[in-house]
């Protein structure tokens, strides 16, 4: 169980497009949703939490306008990098938070590796 | 500021040498402490979680151990192999805002 998938797993866009990623949780409910980006040879950054039928919070330096997340529904959330540039070219992951036993525990994504050219 | 450090970055072992991966961090409000591999461009595998009243978790090959006084975590992976290549993050879990804060990662070969 606690299955997390992500769509899609990659994609190459021109400058200038929007792309949207979702995250789905498979197999149980999520209301809370983390959004991660990896560039080459470093470790996760989170950008921002996703809370189900509310505005997501963004960690610093991280612009609301140009990542947009949506969080629908307690099993998927979406996240669009608007008027992409090569800069926003990274590997981006997510994670859905399951609450069990009194323990927070996030089950992540499998990524998705955006290249803008 | 960095606040889960892990060391060192790279490490280069001959196959069934044992491992072990060291993580440190600054901020007392942590309280459990994960371990996860990462293959390159994929994404993460979860294989041990410490819970704060915890002091170590066991896994087959693999042993966490945590010690928030000090502010340290330990992954150790017995008996090494080529297969146990991939890059291991430790990342620190806060209760306030239910996040998890990542270390840089070290990047493990294990050499046939």
């Amino acid at each position: 169980g606690a299955v997390v998938s992500q769509h899609p797993s990659r994609v190459i866009c021109k400058s200038g497009t929007s792309v949207k990623i979702e995250c789905r949780s498979l197999d149980f409910q999520a209301t809370t949703m983390f959004w991660y980006r990896q560039f080459p040879k470093q470790s996760l950054m989170l950008m921002a939490t996703s809370n189900e039928g509310s505005k997501a919070t963004y960690e610093q330096g991280v612009e609301k306008d140009k990542f947009l997340i949506n969080h629908a529904s307690l099993t998927l959330s979406t996240l669009t990098v608007t008027s992409a540039h090569p800069e926003d070219s990274s590997f981006y992951i997510c994670s859905a938070s399951l609450r069990s036993g009194g323990t927070e525990t996030q089950y992540f994504g499998p990524g998705t590796r955006l290249l803008v050219l | 500021k960095q606040e889960v450090t892990q060391i060192p970055a790279a490490l280069s072992v001959p196959e069934g040498e044992n491992l072990v991966l060291n993580c440190s961090f600054t901020d007392s409000a942590i309280y459990n402490l994960q371990w996860f591999r990462q293959d390159p461009g994929k994404g993460l595998t979860s294989l041990l979680l410490i819970q704060s009243s915890q002091r170590e978790q066991t896994s087959g090959r693999l042993n966490a151990s945590l010690d928030k006084s000090s502010g340290r975590s330990t992954l150790y992976i017995a008996a090494s192999q080529p297969g146990d290549s991939a890059t291991y993050l430790c990342a620190g879990f806060k209760a306030a805002g239910n996040k998890l804060t990542f270390g840089g990662g070290t990047r493990v070969l294990v050499k046939p």
